[in-house]
């Protein structure tokens, strides 16, 4: 399995939701990444899992929550989003080395309203 | 800090080639290449390591100059899959994990 899944694929939330973006990868890699993508710009990174550990926190705002339960998932709470928010949210995998490509997940297109 | 590509869009016909340049301002220890096409998730294509060692993809080649700061990604006799959009990636360091891509080229492919 060479893949990293992300649900759901689209996400509609007001203001005062409280909502989960899931990923999973069996790839047997030990760092996981959530990276925020709006249109036409390149990923930016959110937070880094290394070993089930937080790692690296690029200062998000507290309204996302990541969370590792596992060697294998990665989820990321979301509760009082803001409409500059929108965009797409993308889980990446790697081996905990600088000598290894990521894999990201397709991602998940969300939208506050 | 993130790192700088030109150009920012390159338009070709199948069969023609294209380079895409990546700097940095700061000490480059390797340089990521990925390609993302439109509503679909980035795809790791090379990894460049001091040295000269390269990882990835055997259709595509790249150069890393260490001393410039630079990475060069080579695309030869074009395809239509090959559209879409080139970010190359730094990490912070020697450590793993916060990887900066550039803004990204737009490679577009025509018959």
């Amino acid at each position: 399995d060479t893949e990293v899944t992300q649900t759901p694929k689209h996400l509609v939330m007001g203001m005062t939701n409280k909502k989960s973006l899931k990923c999973e990868q069996h790839m047997g890699h030990r760092a996981m990444y959530w990276y925020k993508q709006k249109a036409k710009k390149p990923p930016e990174l959110m937070f880094v899992y290394s070993y089930e550990k937080l790692s690296i926190n690029e200062s998000v705002p507290s309204r996302f929550s990541p969370e590792c339960p596992n060697s294998s998932l990665l989820n990321l709470h979301l509760h009082a989003l803001q409409p500059e928010d929108s965009a797409l949210y993308l889980c990446a995998s790697s081996r905990p080395d600088t000598h290894y490509g990521y894999t990201f997940g397709s991602g998940t297109r969300l939208t506050v309203v | 800090q993130q790192p700088v590509q030109s150009p920012q869009a390159v338009i070709l016909r199948e069969g023609e080639d294209a380079v895409i340049n990546c700097s940095s301002s700061k000490a480059l220890y390797s340089v990521h290449w990925y390609r993302q096409k439109h509503g679909e998730a980035p795809v790791f294509l090379m990894i460049l390591l001091k040295g000269g060692e390269q990882k990835g993809h055997e259709k595509i080649s790249a150069s890393f100059n260490e001393k410039k700061q630079q990475s060069s990604l080579y695309l030869t006799a074009s395809q239509l899959s090959y559209s879409g959009t080139y970010f190359c990636g730094t990490p912070g360091g020697t450590s793993y994990g916060k990887l900066t891509f550039g803004q990204g080229t737009i490679l577009t492919v025509h018959p």
